[in-house]
Order: structure tokens, then sequence, then C-alpha cells
């Protein structure tokens, strides 16, 4: 069975960083692209960022260009994502989703609040 | 980047039903095109890919066609566990850009 399962998420103040984890199991991580997908509270969804199988490409939003950045590590079969600098519409929940062509598995979301 | 636009932001149906959600998209996308259900407090579920293709495990009520710039989204007759919310998401070309949702809600 596919699992997905992420951590790491919190409240943090605007400026600050978390580091989210997204640890996989039942599949070959190291064959599939991976994604992070955001969801502000009431709000829709929106792709955040994409990794490739080995690694070596990565795409990002316009607005997380530069603060946020996507990992993985495929001998742990955990996917990251690094937030830095993080504002308070950063505030969502986070999902980590697997794609073959798109998405067909999601995690069940770890939620980062940024507030003072 | 490309603009995903879903009609009609709500509907309101009965049980028994036939719904149609239309997906517009700002230029085409061959048929790169995507459908999800999201119930509340849940992850989202893949119901259609490459526009008209049926994931494994969802019910043959559902449906997908379009190619292009216009998608719809069949329900031929909506059960109860179909209230959700629904979104189209395009994967033509990163970045990947979802529609706003359509929320059906009981009549």
């Amino acid at each position: 069975e596919v699992q997905l399962v992420e951590s790491g998420g919190g409240l943090v103040q605007p400026g600050g960083s978390l580091r989210l984890s997204c640890a996989a199991s039942g599949f070959i991580f190291s064959s599939y692209w991976m994604h992070w997908v955001r969801q502000a509270p009431g709000k829709g969804l929106v792709w955040v960022s994409s990794i490739n199988s080995a690694g070596s490409s990565t795409s990002y939003v316009d607005s997380v260009k530069g603060r946020f950045t996507i990992s993985r590590d495929n001998a742990k079969n955990t996917l990251y994502l690094q937030t830095n600098s993080l504002r308070t519409e950063d505030t969502a929940v986070y999902y980590c989703a697997r794609a073959v062509g798109t998405i067909d598995y999601w995690g069940q979301g770890t939620l980062v609040t940024v507030s003072s | 980047d490309i603009q995903m636009t879903q009609s009609p932001s709500t509907l309101s149906a009965s049980v028994g039903d036939r719904v149609t959600i239309t997906c517009r998209a700002s230029q085409s996308i061959s048929s790169w095109l995507a459908w999800y259900q999201q119930k509340p407090g849940k992850a989202p579920k893949l119901l259609i890919y490459k526009a008209s293709s049926l994931e494994s495990g969802v019910p043959s009520r559902f449906s997908g066609s379009g190619s292009g710039t216009e998608f719809t989204l069949t329900i031929s007759s909506l059960q109860p566990d179909d209230f959700a919310t629904y979104y189209c998401q395009q994967y033509n070309s990163f970045s990947w850009t979802f529609g706003q949702g359509t929320k059906v809600e009981i009549k």
C-alpha cells in the first residue's frame, strides 16, 4: 500500500523557517517524481514544487522561488521541503504527493501556520 | 502560467441528478488535465487523468471529456458520497495549476 506521511509543520513567526519531511513507503520511491502542494485554510489547491526521481531537476511556483528548497533522499525514501523567510501568506496545509504524469497519491498533509 | 477557470463555483443538486462541471484553460493543454475530489479535512483523490481516463477504483458514474482548452467532468447519477469539492488541474507544463474548485452541495 502506498503511504506518504508528512511531518515538520507547526507554528512559526514571520521570517522563520521550517523543514517539512515526507516519509514514503509501499512503492519504489526512487522511480517517481514527487511534489509539494499546499492549501490555505478554506482556499484551493496550489502546486508548490516538484523534483524528479533522481533529485537532479526541480521546479517552483514563483511565489516561493528563492525561499523554498525541495530535495529528496532516495536511500531514506524521504522527500523534504525547506521553507525559509516564511510569510503569513504561506500559512497552509502542505501535502506531499507522488506523480505518474499527474498526482496519483497524496499524503494527509501537515499544517504550517505563520503568525506572530 | 496557464490559468484554469472552473464553473460553476458552487452547484446545488439532488441525489440521482446528472452533474456537469466545466474547466477552461487559458491556452491549449492538449489532454493533460486531471480531476480531483476533495472532502473536508481530507487529501484530494484522483478521479480522472489525461482528460478522460478513469483512475482505477473510481466509480464509472464519473467521466471526463475535452481537449485543448475546454474540459468537462460529468457525474451521471449523483450519489450521497459525491457531495464534495472538485478541482481540475493542468499538467501540460510546470508550473502546474489548479482550478479554483467547484463545491457540489445537497439541494
